[in-house]
């Protein structure tokens, strides 16, 4: 089976271009989440999703953060205009919300982003 | 306050000694959970393992077992017989309430030794 899906795996850009990152999650899992990981903040949430509704966006940096999920198979998350402090590995994660147990999140592989 | 505090920062083991690493929580929740990731130097996130608050035994999967002491709040994830491809960072994270957004810890780094 296929897991989360997530491109580019890689992005190189400059200060100031918008930045799109992409997720397919697990086929049937109803919550999506996106994580940032740095060196100084470790693992952190920035939203997730339940059947495809914004639940809780509290960790988006600020405005210049957005994230969207169109349908059950797909989600980005938006950088517009990217700053050098955006360099991290963007994770993003999937899960089939249950009422008991878990739920345990299925990661992608990361996009590591660097922004000159 | 932290959340998820993993007191060891790095660890070397020798290959087939068992290995525990240490994770304490932080929750006046009296529903939560508790997770143990795996991430190798490839850099992706694997689900090692769960541990619910009232789950009752310590949960097991293959070489890993959580040694979860409520009382003392404190999920430590034990490896019997390492593998040098156990060399890793591990993250400990846990869910509170109904809530599903997981809070991570700052990781230790494992390191299996021939």
């Amino acid at each position: 089976d296929a897991g989360v899906i997530q491109s580019p795996r890689h992005e190189v850009t400059e200060m100031g271009q918008e930045v799109t990152l992409r997720c397919k999650p697990i086929s049937g899992h109803n919550s999506l989440f996106w994580y940032r990981q740095t060196m100084m903040r470790g693992l952190e949430l920035l939203i997730y999703f339940n059947n495809n509704v914004p639940i809780d966006d509290s960790g988006m940096p600020e405005d210049r953060f957005s994230a969207k999920m169109p349908n059950a198979s797909f989600s980005t998350l938006k950088i517009q205009p990217s700053e050098p402090r955006d360099s991290a590995v963007y994770f993003c994660a999937s899960s089939f919300r249950r009422l008991a147990g878990g739920p345990e999140q299925y990661f992608g592989p990361g996009t590591r982003l660097t922004v000159t | 306050a932290q959340k998820i505090t993993q007191t060891q920062p790095g660890m070397f083991v020798q290959e087939k000694e068992a290995v525990t690493l240490d994770c304490t929580y932080d929750t006046s929740d009296q529903s939560y959970g508790l997770f143990w990731y795996k991430q190798p130097s490839s850099g992706e996130m694997i689900f090692l393992i769960y541990q619910g608050s009232y789950d009752e035994q310590n949960a097991t999967e293959g070489r890993y077992s959580l040694n979860f002491q409520k009382a003392r709040k404190s999920a430590n994830l034990v490896i019997s017989a390492s593998q040098l491809g156990d060399s890793a960072m591990y993250f400990c994270a846990m869910r509170e309430g109904g809530a599903q957004k997981l809070v991570f810890g700052q990781g230790t780094r494992l390191t299996i030794n021939p």
